[in-house]
């Protein structure tokens, strides 16, 4: 199965700070990146997917995406203690499953 | 829209003994998938269906975990006899389209104890 690894957390900012989350995977063949939010006990909830290169932008939350250096991240601007959760990164695997990353988990002190 | 449904969502078990978990994807949702959540950990694939036929089990432990999905409607996961290891939340998931592609959304999830 292929890789997807992300930033070793927890990761903590202040209330107000920009959250910088990154991900790298190891199929050269993806098209297809997600980043799913997961609150403690809770399952996985879509917040971005990204296809191609550059930036998408949504709200407070912009994703970016580098194929050729085989990089994906998520940027939260003005975070929120209500986002304090793991993310984790998805990578579609030969356009038919995807593979997820461990997760980082991130919070954001009030 | 219902959500995905998933049954039980607790479940303590002794070692070697056996368990079942129930999904109920997406109504038209294609594709299914169960994933296993073991603490601190991303979810890992254990098994995909496209419609009633099996996509992918490449990491399902075929000696002790089966699946099925009958009717290409709701699936089945199983596990014996469990042991330790497969302490963890088993994730079931639809979407739309084919596998890889769209929005995964997930079930609340089985959260299995192995004693």
């Amino acid at each position: 199965q292929k890789e997807v690894e992300q930033n070793s957390g927890p990761l903590s900012v202040p209330e107000g700070a920009i959250a910088s989350l990154n991900c790298t995977y190891s199929d050269r063949g993806s098209q297809s990146f997600f980043w799913y939010r997961q609150y403690s006990g809770k399952s996985p909830e879509l917040i971005m997917s990204i296809y191609s290169n550059g930036d998408k932008e949504d709200g407070r939350f912009t994703a970016q995406l580098n194929k050729a250096s085989q990089y994906v991240s998520l940027l939260i601007r003005d975070s929120q203690p209500s986002d304090s959760a793991t993310y984790l990164c998805a990578v579609d695997e030969y356009g038919q499953n995807f593979v997820f990353g461990p997760g980082t988990r991130l919070s954001v002190l009030p | 829209e219902a959500g995905v449904a998933q049954s039980p969502r607790y479940k303590i078990i002794e070692k070697r003994q056996s368990v079942a978990f129930w999904c109920n994807p997406i109504s038209g949702h294609a594709t299914l998938y169960w994933y296993q959540q073991i603490l601190g950990q991303g979810p890992k694939l254990l098994i995909q269906f496209q419609n009633n036929g099996v996509v992918d089990d490449s990491q399902l432990p075929k000696d002790r975990f089966s699946a099925e999905r009958l009717k290409g409607v709701d699936s089945t996961l199983k596990i014996q006899p469990a042991k330790l290891e497969d302490s963890a939340v088993y994730l079931c998931a639809s979407s739309l389209g084919r596998g890889g592609t769209g929005e995964l959304f997930f079930g609340e999830g089985s959260r299995l104890t192995v004693l």
